[in-house]
């Protein structure tokens, strides 16, 4: 049972926009921030969002997060279809730990 | 460019020890926390122990907490997974991360990750 809750699975069509969410407590979430990551298949994780809403260099502005208390969202415009891949968020924990979501798989229909 | 290359993953027995190195690259290492995050087959992420850039501080996943102990090389830019009394549950894919700056901040780059097989 993972810390942050995510939903197992999201779809979307080519071009759509699509939302994964994140839920978690005051501990993690709402008073920390939140990173998200993108697994493609066979891969290792890779940086998309760090610190809530900012882009590391070198990722498309398709993607975008957000964060309200203790909840956030990783939102996905213009679908494509190499963005089908698992996607988790993380963030730290009062009690000194690092916690990650689930993870949503995400298939591009 | 950033470069994290695990080594150390094996076959072993339960109960058997096993000590994961992480040699690092194109960064500053002693600035940056480090992590070692896991993955078992077909599972999600999942954190198992954290250290700050000179050592003084780590922090261990409560299933891992007395039996794993995460420690660092500075001068050998290397980071270490000393795992002990290991169990069939810690079969998975063990990835070295680079911390974005503090162990709170999170990770912004990952290994390829080394495999960890416990059975018998």
């Amino acid at each position: 049972q993972s810390v942050l809750t995510q939903s197992p699975s999201a779809s979307g069509t080519p071009g759509q926009r699509v939302t994964i969410s994140c839920s978690g407590s005051s501990s993690n979430i709402g008073s920390n921030t939140v990173n998200w990551y993108q697994q493609l298949p066979g891969t290792a994780p890779k940086l998309l969002i760090y610190s809530n809403n900012q882009r590391p260099s070198g990722v498309p502005d398709r993607f975008s997060g957000s964060k309200s208390g203790t909840s956030a969202s990783l939102a996905i415009s213009g679908l494509q279809s190499e963005d089908e891949a698992d996607y988790y968020c993380a963030t730290w924990d009062d009690s000194q730990k690092l916690v990650f979501g689930g993870g949503t798989k995400l298939t591009v229909l | 460019e950033v470069q994290l290359l695990e080594s150390g993953g094996g076959l072993v027995q339960p109960g058997d020890s096993l000590r994961l190195s992480c040699s690092a690259s194109g960064f500053t290492f002693t600035t940056f926390a480090m992590t070692w995050v896991r993955q078992a087959p077909g599972k999600g992420l999942e954190w198992v122990s954290g250290i700050s850039a000179i050592g003084d501080a780590t922090y261990h996943a409560d299933s891992v907490k007395g039996r794993f102990t995460i420690s660092r090389d500075n001068s050998k830019n290397t980071l270490y997974l000393h795992m002990n009394s290991l169990r069939a549950e810690d079969t998975a894919l063990y990835y070295c991360a680079k911390g974005i700056l503090y162990s709170r901040d999170g990770i912004d780059v990952w290994g390829q990750g080394t495999t960890v097989t416990v059975s018998s």
